[in-house]
C-alpha cells in the first residue's frame, strides 16, 4: 500500500499571501488529520477530516482551514499568511476518527518571508 | 500549559545497552498513548502503542510501560541499534477523539553510541 503522500515537499512564500498544501491518505482510510511543527510548539494538532466533514479542530485562528473530497484526500489553506505560519506541516491518515494510530506523510516545509 | 511532557531533549545510550524515554502526562482523560519516530526530512512513524487498560505493551524490541497512578510511561528499547538513532515522540489521546486529536510531547533525541 502506498503511504501518505504531501504536496508540494516546499514551499516558499511571502507574507500576507495564502498557501495551499495538499494531502493523499493511504488507500481506505477516511480520516485525516493536519498538523504544525514548530521547534518551540513541537507537533500541535490543526484539524481532523473524516468522510468529508470536519470533526475535530486545534486552537489556530481562522486564518487555517480545510476540506476534504469524496476521495477522501485533503487540503489546508492558509490565508493571509504571517512569518510564524513558517513550520513543517505534517498530514497523518487513519482508518478511524479521533484517537488511535496515525500514519504520517513526509511534510510539506513552508517558509514565509 | 503543556498535557504532554518529555523532560529529557536527548538521551545519549550505548549500542546494545537498553534505551529508556520518558513520558508524564497531566489529563486524566487521555486513555490511549502512542510512541512515534521521527527520522529528519521525514513524518513520523508509527511505533508502538498502549491503552489506558493496559500497563505493558510489547513488540519486538519494543516495550512500552503506562503508570496510570503516576501518569507517567516510558519506551524501553532493547537492544539499542544505531538505526534507532532518532527523535521520539510520545503523543496521547482523550476517549472518543476529542477537540484535540493527538497530542504530542516535544520530543527526545535518542543517540545510540557504537
Amino acid at each position: 500500500k502506498a503511504g501518505v503522500t504531501q504536496t508540494p515537499r516546499y514551499l516558499i512564500k511571502t507574507r500576507g499571501q495564502q498557501v495551499t498544501l495538499s494531502c493523499s491518505p493511504i488507500s481506505g482510510h477516511r480520516s485525516v488529520s493536519w498538523y504544525q511543527q514548530t521547534p518551540g510548539q513541537g507537533l500541535q494538532f490543526l484539524f481532523e477530516y473524516f468522510s468529508e466533514t470536519q470533526r475535530n479542530k486545534g486552537n489556530f485562528p481562522g486564518r487555517f482551514s480545510g476540506r476534504q473530497f469524496s476521495n477522501s484526500r485533503s487540503e489546508m489553506n492558509v490565508s493571509t499568511l504571517e512569518l510564524g505560519d513558517s513550520a513543517l506541516y505534517l498530514c497523518a491518515s487513519s482508518s478511524t476518527s479521533g484517537m488511535g494510530e496515525q500514519f504520517f506523510g513526509p511534510g510539506t516545509r513552508l517558509t514565509v518571508l | 500549559d503543556q498535557q504532554v511532557k518529555q523532560n529529557s531533549p536527548s538521551l545519549s545510550v550505548q549500542e546494545g545497552r537498553i534505551s529508556i524515554l520518558n513520558c508524564d502526562y497531566t489529563n486524566s482523560m487521555f486513555d490511549y498513548f502512542l510512541w512515534y519516530k521521527k527520522y529528519p526530512a521525514e513524518g513520523p512513524t508509527f511505533l508502538i502503542s498502549i491503552s489506558s487498560i493496559k500497563d505493558k505493551n510489547e513488540d519486538g524490541r519494543f516495550t512500552v510501560f503506562l503508570n496510570k497512578s503516576a501518569k507517567h510511561l516510558s519506551l524501553h528499547i532493547v537492544p539499542s541499534q544505531p538505526g534507532d538513532s532518532a527523535v521520539y515522540f510520545c503523543a496521547a489521546s482523550k476517549k472518543g477523539g476529542g477537540a484535540d486529536g493527538l497530542t504530542f510531547g516535544k520530543g527526545t533525541h535518542l543517540i545510540i553510541q557504537p
